[in-house]
């Protein structure tokens, strides 16, 4: 079936280097997507969402990428600061039954080291 | 503070007791969602609220009952629960299901079942 899926299960920074967090996705019409970011003991918070009209979004010091080609999206944090530790989701707006429905991947966890 | 608290924070019951838990939202939202957490799993939807209707059961067991009696406020009543059924139970808001927008998360109930 139609999935949103993370290459990687963990990954390792040193504070103050760039993170790089990618996410695979298989819907051709999913049209909005969403990177999410779950610290320990909270529930899942929105970072940067980025629609499909478009190949970049900037925040403050994140960055999503969107390749529809290959179906592929990327979160980048630019100095990667202890706060940075957590899960990070990305989501994808697809329809389901009688509305659009966000699927979850699986995550991927970051930690920063000192 | 997302604007979507959930109680308790924490639970543990027994295989035949009944419990319910509680989500409300401060944020004048339409619809309402509660998702399940497994470890190492995606979140998975279980059902959504819009306008206080039910628009989607995910194929949830019976076990699990929703309510939505207004837009503010979401439950889910739990009874005969199985141990397989001990995860993180988040609960979130959003504008409406009909458009694409961040999901709001409350930070949980950590469910134990013995």
């Amino acid at each position: 079936g139609e999935s949103v899926g993370l290459h990687l299960p963990t990954l390792s920074v040193q504070e103050g280097d760039n993170s790089i967090i990618n996410c695979a996705y298989s819907n051709s019409a999913s049209d909005y997507f969403i990177w999410y970011k779950q610290e320990s003991g909270k529930g899942p918070q929105f970072i940067i969402d980025i629609r499909s009209n478009m190949d970049k979004r900037q925040g403050q010091r994140v960055t999503v990428l969107l390749n529809k080609t290959v179906k592929h999206l990327s979160l980048q944090i630019a100095a990667t600061q202890p706060g940075d530790s957590a899960v990070y989701f990305c989501a994808e707006y697809s329809k389901g039954g009688s509305a659009r429905q966000l699927t979850f991947g699986s995550g991927t966890q970051l930690t920063v080291l000192p | 503070e997302t604007g979507v608290t959930q109680t308790p924070r924490h639970l543990v019951m027994g295989m035949t007791n009944k419990k319910s838990l509680k989500c409300e939202q401060h944020l004048g939202h339409n619809a309402m969602y509660w998702y399940k957490q497994s470890a190492k799993k995606p979140l998975e939807l279980m059902f959504v609220y819009n306008f206080k209707e039910q628009t989607e059961n995910n194929s949830v067991p019976s076990r699990f009952s929703p309510e939505c009696p207004n837009s503010s406020h979401l439950f889910l009543h739990l009874h005969t629960l199985q141990p397989e059924d001990s995860a993180l139970y988040l609960c979130a808001s959003s504008r409406s299901t009909g458009l694409s927008g961040e999901l709001f998360f409350g930070s949980g109930t950590q469910l134990s079942v013995l």
